[in-house]
């Protein structure tokens, strides 16, 4: 079993609809918490990153950590075709240095 | 531009020759992480250096492939004796002391062994 949990996809909504991409994870040491989005062919480029559990808020976009279901959130309000992209979980535990990333989801906006 | 710098963007190589990647990390951040990306997957951690010191490797990185980041600065990512598995995309992100887990990727270096 993996440590992080995220479905592939991919997913495909309308322009203008609420997103909601989810991971859930084994190891209860994750202490940070990240969302990574990734057009193709390029590299990861951070989107929020929260510390422990609650929620946070950037623009349109909305991260949620709930540790006690080891289970965290990225909720994208009035998508746009732009947001058309790979997202990446990612996590780890205090005073690690590595990422642990989820699968990622691919995600289309359809306008 | 003051992002992660990667060179090459893409390398084909034959299977069996040596391959050198290089990481440029933004200027004032002094951790530099290796990753590895393949097709479909999530990015996986390969080795991370705090200045010039290599602290941690992953079994992913075998006895192959060399990591280097001399002066503290740049860093290189070599693979001797490449094989058709080690095609990828090796990503290279860098983070500064206070927030260590906010790394920030360069755009990799896709690498296709034939």
């Amino acid at each position: 079993q993996k440590e992080v949990e995220q479905d592939p996809g991919p997913l495909s909504v309308p322009e203008g609809a609420i997103v909601s991409l989810n991971c859930t994870y084994s190891n209860s040491a994750f202490q940070y918490f990240m969302w990574y989005r990734q057009y193709s062919r390029k590299g990861p480029e951070l989107l929020m990153y929260t510390y422990s559990s609650g929620n946070k808020e950037d623009g349109r976009f909305t991260a949620q950590v709930d540790k006690s279901s080891k289970y965290i959130s990225l909720f994208i309000r009035d998508s746009q075709p732009s947001d058309s992209a790979t997202y990446l979980c990612a996590m780890s535990p205090q005073g690690a240095q590595k990422l642990v990333f989820g699968q990622g989801t691919r995600l289309t906006i359809n306008p | 531009d003051t992002g992660v710098s990667q060179n090459p963007r893409h390398k084909i190589t034959k299977r069996g020759q040596n391959v050198t990647f290089r990481c440029d990390p933004i200027s004032e951040h002094n951790r530099l992480y290796w990753y590895r990306q393949t097709l479909g997957q999530g990015p996986e951690f390969l080795t991370y250096f705090q200045n010039e010191a290599q602290l941690e490797k992953s079994r992913l990185l075998s006895d192959r492939f060399s990591a280097e980041r001399p002066k503290g600065s740049f860093s290189t990512l070599e693979i001797q004796r490449t094989e058709q598995g080690d095609s990828a995309m090796y990503l290279c992100a860098s983070s500064i002391r206070a927030a260590n887990t906010e790394a920030f990727f360069g755009q990799g270096t896709r690498l296709t062994v034939v």
